[in-house]
């Protein structure tokens, strides 16, 4: 079966300071792969997909960065945290068969202080 | 993606039914109706999907209008697990097609 991992689960970090979050998925070969960020309160965001290693595509003008340096292993990326990036950042898996349901990771709280 | 309308909160009381609507008057021929729904602080979770006719699967059933304007999402006996936000979502099915959330349906089941 397959399972989908994320960490961490929480994280505080400073204003400023770098962020590096890690997703991978274990159980499926050449899955497409998304990063989803929810505010407080908010509904999901999609912030990026990746339909193969080193395919991105962003959805939003944005700090962050993904990158996607193995077939099942999905990074987002900060080089300067904002404020504004606090919130839970979930990923996601998806097949490529027709349907097509996407599978989401526990997600990481992330705080900027 | 077409847009979806759903109320923003709803109450069920335990061992109930649960019937949660959806409007999407602007659907596609080529667009499914899926279900997500996210329990407080956990990632969201697939619950089923249909084109035009009605589903059942182990968690709940999924009754399309005929003109596919609307739909509900029904869960047949509600327990106090099922309390979570549910999203109501249409896209063309296969491919690489992304999942866009609107602010679902906050749904809480009453003991």
């Amino acid at each position: 079966s397959q399972t989908i991992h994320q960490w961490p689960a929480t994280l505080v970090q400073p204003v400023g300071s770098p962020l590096s979050l890690e997703c991978t998925v274990e159980g499926t070969s050449n899955p497409n792969l998304y990063w989803y960020r929810q505010a407080a309160g908010r509904g999901l965001q999609l912030l990026f997909y990746s339909v193969g290693i080193g395919q991105i595509s962003s959805e939003v003008p944005q700090n962050l960065s993904a990158s996607r340096p193995q077939d099942r292993q999905f990074i987002l990326s900060s080089k300067k945290l904002l404020l504004s990036d606090s919130g839970f950042y979930l990923c996601a898996w998806a097949g490529t068969r027709t349907y097509n349901e996407q599978f989401f990771g526990p997600g990481t709280r992330l705080t900027v202080l | 993606d077409a847009k979806t309308t759903q109320p923003p909160s709803m109450d069920c009381a335990e061992g109930r039914a649960a019937n949660l609507p959806c409007n999407h008057s602007t659907i596609s021929g080529n667009e499914y109706v899926y279900w997500y729904r996210q329990i407080h602080s956990q990632g969201p979770q697939y619950i089923i999907h249909g084109l035009k006719n009605n589903e059942t699967n182990e968690m709940a059933s999924l009754i399309i209008t005929e003109d596919r304007k609307s739909s509900t999402l029904i869960l047949p006996h509600a327990t106090l697990r099922d309390t979570a936000v549910y999203y109501c979502i249409v896209r063309v099915a296969g491919g690489n097609e992304k999942l866009t959330f609107g602010t679902g349906t906050r749904l809480t089941i009453i003991p």
